[in-house]
């Protein structure tokens, strides 16, 4: 079975800071996704790593691949409330067919 | 463009009875996966439908069942209704492999 472990599970920082989100797997994955959800609502794709050791920036969010495509992590910087939500990674299954194996999700608060 | 929309957001059932749920994908997508999301098992996968074939089922009993149209709308069932079946449930749609989902909005089921 294919598990993924995200870090920290609960962040509450004030706006401005930066943070780190980590996802860990003992299992390889063919590509590896990012999602933000915010409550009552599903998530929301961030961003798709695919490389080994790719680093991917989307504004103040910088995303890396580890180099053996097990791990990965997100990167904030200067939070703003709006970073606020549940940040999820996503593995796409190595096995075949499309399906994504979630991480245990963060879920950041950034304060004003 | 439309995104995938879920119908409907909010179902409360009884035990024992059964349950059919809706998923309009972003059109030209012919991928559709459903999973369920409890705060205690975080997002599970249930299964993936492409052009109409399942090609992908999570460890769900049979209870869980879904088929996919010809114009890739799917519909996911649950029979015999029980209290942990309460969840939220995800249908999300991509164009093909490797792509990233979009989600629906969800269906929140509770079961009393």
């Amino acid at each position: 079975t294919q598990l993924l472990e995200q870090s920290p599970q609960f962040l509450s920082i004030q706006e401005g800071e930066n943070l780190t989100v980590y996802c860990n797997s003992s299992s390889v994955f063919s590509s590896l996704q990012w999602y933000r959800q915010e409550p009552g609502e599903g998530p929301v794709l961030l961003v798709t790593v695919v490389t080994g050791g790719e680093v991917k920036k989307l504004k103040r969010l910088t995303f890396q691949f580890g180099d053996a495509r097990k791990d990965s992590s997100l990167h904030i910087t200067a939070a703003q409330p709006g970073d606020t939500g549940l940040y999820l990674c996503a593995g796409v299954s190595n096995t075949g067919f499309q399906k994504l194996v979630f991480g245990t999700g963060t879920r950041l608060l950034v304060s004003p | 463009k439309a995104g995938v929309t879920q119908t409907p957001r909010y179902l409360i059932k009884t035990r024992g009875q059964q349950v059919t749920l809706s998923c309009s994908p972003i059109s030209g997508h012919r991928s559709v996966s459903w999973y369920q999301q409890t705060p205690g098992q975080g997002l599970q996968f249930l299964f993936e439908y492409f052009s109409e074939t399942q090609r992908n089922k999570g460890n769900f009993p049979g209870r869980f069942s879904g088929r996919q149209f010809s114009n890739s709308r799917s519909e996911m069932n649950v029979s015999t209704l029980e209290l942990g079946d309460s969840a939220l449930y995800l249908c999300a749609s991509s164009p093909r492999e490797g792509y990233g989902y979009t989600f629906g909005s969800g269906t929140r089921l509770t079961v009393v």
